[in-house]
């Protein structure tokens, strides 16, 4: 299957600081990125969609000022959450969908600890 | 609204044959999906179908029943590697992926 790499895996920050979360598809064009969230033992919450060239779609309740989402190549999306506080500890899971796919590839994971 | 029910939790034993079911609702249908995902891990992709009917890959197969909004996944010969969260995803009209909660499926010996 193809490949999305997610970068980084882990990441302590302190509480007010801002961290970049990078998803790269490795060896196809990603139209549409997607990013999640998932707290302990719950399923995955769809927080954005990305459309390559275009403004992120973002689900209801997640504000958009908060979570900065990019999508300037076919191969690149990333996740910066801003201003970040205790309450945004969580696992950030992006996936990426080529055109014509209906099969979405999934990133390994980061792990976002607030402190 | 749109909707997927899973068992919340089942145990089987090393060995034996476990079916995981979904039912789903949606706006549109594109498809389901089943992920696997083992703690503190990504989801990785198990199974699509869009057509009705038993797809079967190795130890795994997954059944769909559109008119009956239904899946279930099959898993034969249970090893301990098994013991994971198993993910029901419905496609909608939008290609959006709706999930379900997650079965957290446990092996014992």
């Amino acid at each position: 299957g193809a490949v999305v790499s997610q970068h980084p895996s882990w990441v302590i920050c302190k509480s007010g600081t801002s961290v970049k979360i990078e998803c790269r598809s490795l060896d196809f064009q990603a139209t549409t990125m997607f990013w999640y969230r998932q707290f302990p033992k719950q399923s995955l919450m769809l927080m954005a969609t990305s459309n390559e060239g275009s403004k992120a779609t973002y689900e209801q309740g997640v504000e958009k000022d908060k979570f900065l989402i990019n999508h300037a190549s076919l191969t690149l999306s990333t996740l910066t959450v801003t201003s970040a506080h205790p309450e945004d500890s969580s696992f950030y899971i992006c996936s990426a969908r080529g055109q014509g796919v209906t099969e979405a590839f999934f990133g390994q994971g980061t792990r976002l600890t607030v402190v | 609204g749109q909707n997927i029910d899973q068992p919340t939790e089942m145990t089987a034993t090393e060995g034996a044959i476990v079916q995981i079911n979904c039912t789903y609702q949606t706006s549109g249908f594109n498809g389901l999906f089943w992920y696997q995902q083992h703690a503190g891990e990504a989801p990785t992709f198990l199974s699509y179908n869009v057509l009705d009917g038993l797809e079967e890959k190795g130890r795994f197969s997954s059944f769909l029943s559109r008119s009956k909004g239904y899946s279930y996944l099959l898993l034969k010969e249970l090893q301990m590697k098994d013991s994971a969260s198993y993910l029901c995803a419905a496609m909608d009209s939008n290609y959006q992926l709706i999930w379900g909660a997650g079965t957290k499926l446990i092996i014992k010996p």
